[in-house]
């Protein structure tokens, strides 16, 4: 079983749309988790980390189930600059594990 | 936010030639530098962990003397493929943070490596 499972997508929205989307992950004593978006070829950089009570950024919005295991993202209004690759990642003991990736593609 | 760079950005070489990636921190000192490893459409893939002034630590499943690592200053690891295959083709990436930074691990561009 991965340690970081997504929904690899791909999401195909119009602009203005909201899309949203998990992520479950498999260790029960993960410390933090973050969401990270990587463009096509490029290195990730991070989105938000992503706090038990969850947490807003803009239009991003970031949410912790811990009984669940799963975190999930939502994007409102969507740009056309926000698709990317959307990753989960994970952090025990500092080391992170990433999920595969959520592909997110907004259209005009 | 702290900047790390790598180099080269991209390699092509031929199927049993050695490549060397570096990964430099550039405003602050790393101790511990990490590698991973990225085929297309799937996650990063921790490689090993890169410690200054001692051994690598290695995940399950990586050859180390195959990947050979040295982080010989608090601002430099390198990555040594040896004997490239081109299974070994990948996009090969290094992250760190600094030291009063917890939270956030910040990434080098990526080497893109193409073993022919």
């Amino acid at each position: 079983r991965k340690e970081v499972e997504q929904d690899p997508g791909p999401f195909n929205v119009p602009e203005g749309a909201t899309v949203a989307f998990n992520c479950t992950y498999s260790n029960s004593a993960s410390q933090s988790f973050f969401w990270y978006r990587q463009d096509c070829r490029k290195e990730p950089k991070l989105l938000m980390s992503v706090y038990s009570s969850g947490n807003e950024d803009g239009r991003f919005t970031a949410q912790l189930n811990r009984a669940s295991q799963y975190i999930s993202l939502l994007i409102r209004d969507s740009k056309l600059s926000d698709s990317a690759t959307y990753l989960c990642v994970v952090n025990d003991d500092y080391k992170l594990s990433f999920g595969a990736g959520t592909t997110v593609t907004v259209r005009a | 936010g702290a900047v790390v760079s790598q180099h080269p950005s991209w390699v092509i070489c031929k199927s049993g030639t050695s490549v060397k990636i570096e990964c430099r921190s550039l405003d602050f000192q790393a101790t511990t530098m990490f590698w991973y490893r990225q085929f297309p459409k799937q996650s990063l893939m921790l490689m090993a962990t890169s410690n200054e002034g001692s051994k690598a630590t290695y995940e399950q499943g990586v050859e180390k003397d195959k990947f050979l690592i040295n982080h010989a200053s608090l601002t430099l690891s390198t990555l040594t493929v040896t004997s490239a295959h081109p299974e070994d083709s990948s996009f090969y990436i290094c992250s760190t943070r600094p030291a009063s930074v917890y939270n956030e691990q910040f990434f080098g561009p990526g080497t893109r490596l193409t073993v022919l």
